[in-house]
């Protein structure tokens, strides 16, 4: 019930395209919903995040939609660039709490 | 104001031995939470800690200890260091654990366990 399901594995897309990335959570417990952004080398960095009072958020290129009663949520990448490329992992928390990781996205922009 | 920093950033042990992390908060954060990442995974909580004591633990066996200091700088502590230890640790810290929940991670420290 802890798990936070990912899709896909891996991800190519050309630039000027939109990447998605999907995860599923089972525990209804969580509260608090991030993505990160992970270069080779360097800890993940906040993207977005999102609370389950609210089904979209979008912030510039990034947009997280929210299905609390499919318990989903994704990430949309709007113009991805080369820049993108790196690997992106969802999470979810209880109050802040045991952040929950998905095994991550390894996204590749071509140029 | 500087980010979370920690060290060293590459460790090489043997297989039994002891080692410790440490971890500086962002300025101003009380609450430290570490993380093992193991190669091509996402991290794994393994605890936080808050104003100097755990608050909440993952599923890691108690050879994995830690320390958070009045400064709120905190260590990490694995005692008989096995192979499956090998993995990028990741510090985060964050403004309390109950607040906007935005944790900020540290670069990590590679240890690799031979």
């Amino acid at each position: 019930q802890q798990q936070v399901k990912q899709s896909p594995q891996s991800l190519i897309v050309q630039k000027g395209g939109i990447s998605i990335i999907n995860c599923a959570y089972e525990n209804t417990a969580f509260d608090y919903f991030p993505w990160y952004q992970q270069f080779p080398g360097k800890g993940p960095a906040l993207l977005i995040a999102i609370r389950p009072d609210v089904s979209e958020k979008k912030e510039g290129r990034f947009t997280i939609s929210f299905n609390k009663s499919a318990k989903q949520f994704s990430l949309h990448i709007m113009d991805s660039q080369p820049g993108d490329s790196a690997t992106y992992f969802c999470a979810a928390s209880k109050s802040g709490q045991n952040f929950v990781f998905g095994p991550g996205t390894r996204l590749s922009v071509l140029p | 104001e500087t980010g979370v920093t920690q060290s060293p950033t590459h460790l090489i042990k043997t297989r039994g031995q002891q080692v410790t992390l440490r971890c500086s908060s962002q300025s101003g954060h009380n609450t430290v939470s570490w993380y093992q990442q193991a190669l091509g995974q996402g991290p794994q909580f393994i605890f936080q800690y808050y104003r100097e004591e755990e608050n909440g633990r993952g599923n890691f066996p108690p050879r994995f200890s830690g320390l958070q200091f009045p400064n709120y700088s905190s260590e990490l502590n694995v005692n008989a260091l096995e192979l499956d230890d090998s993995a990028l640790y990741l510090c985060a810290s964050s403004l309390n654990p109950a607040g906007n929940n935005e944790q900020f991670f540290g670069p990590g420290t590679r240890l690799t366990v031979l």
